[in-house]
């Protein structure tokens, strides 16, 4: 069974800053997905950013970026340029790519603060 | 486009009732999956569904059951209530395939006293 860990459960970032949230993950197989997500105090998960195990390039979307190291099954979220809206508490999420299931995997959750 | 919408926002329950939680997801999203959120832990997968037929179940006693109907609309349903049941419900919406996003909703809080 696949499982996915988050080993920081809280972390802050002066805004302006950069700050690395960390995620591991365990599994067999050989093609997956992978997410960040963001869920802010009003509940709705949102979508970050995602990469697809089969490509070596690491995903980029703006200011958020992944450190994705396949052997190593670690897959890191970058924040560059912390804004106040990033507040919130961020999820790496792992899909397998076999099957038509959209079964999401997800760790425990960081805590983001923002400090001003 | 309206996003995924859950009913209702909130509800609190007594142990050993029923609840009902609704979903109507993106349309043209044809495949709907529930999530529990229990308080500060990361959403567990419950069920999928799409075309009307259950595609996926997480690791759930059968007291958790659902159902999609022929507009891709979904209910969870949750027989004889636990206090451990209390949780945020998520439901998320997507076109079926591989390479798709699940769209969440804001979720349904339910308090079990």
């Amino acid at each position: 069974a696949q499982t996915v860990t988050q080993s920081q459960p809280e972390m802050s970032v002066q805004e302006a800053e950069t700050v690395t949230l960390s995620c591991t993950y365990d599994t067999s197989e050989s093609d997956y997905y992978l997410f960040w997500y963001k869920q802010p105090p009003s509940r709705q998960m949102i979508l970050v950013i995602r990469q697809e195990a089969y490509k070596q390039q690491n995903a980029t979307e703006n200011r958020f970026s992944v450190n994705f190291q396949k052997a190593a099954k670690s897959f890191s979220l970058k924040i560059s340029d912390s804004q106040l809206g990033d507040a919130a508490m961020y999820f790496c999420a792992y899909r397998s790519y076999s099957g038509n299931t959209g079964k999401l995997i997800f760790g425990q959750g960081t805590t983001l603060q923002v400090k001003p | 486009d309206a996003g995924v919408t859950q009913s209702p926002t909130h509800l609190i329950k007594t142990r050993g009732q029923h609840v009902t939680l609704r979903c109507s997801p993106i349309s043209g999203h044809k495949s709907v999956s529930w999530y529990q959120q229990v308080l500060g832990q990361g959403p567990q997968f419950i069920f999928q569904y799409y075309e009307k037929e259950e595609r996926g179940r997480g690791n759930f006693p059968d007291r958790f059951s659902a159902r999609q109907f022929p507009n891709y609309s979904s209910e969870l349903n949750v027989n004889a209530l636990l206090l451990g049941d209390s949780a945020l419900y998520l439901c998320a919406s997507s076109l079926v395939g591989m390479n798709t996003e699940a769209f969440f909703g804001q979720g349904t809080r339910l308090t079990v006293v």
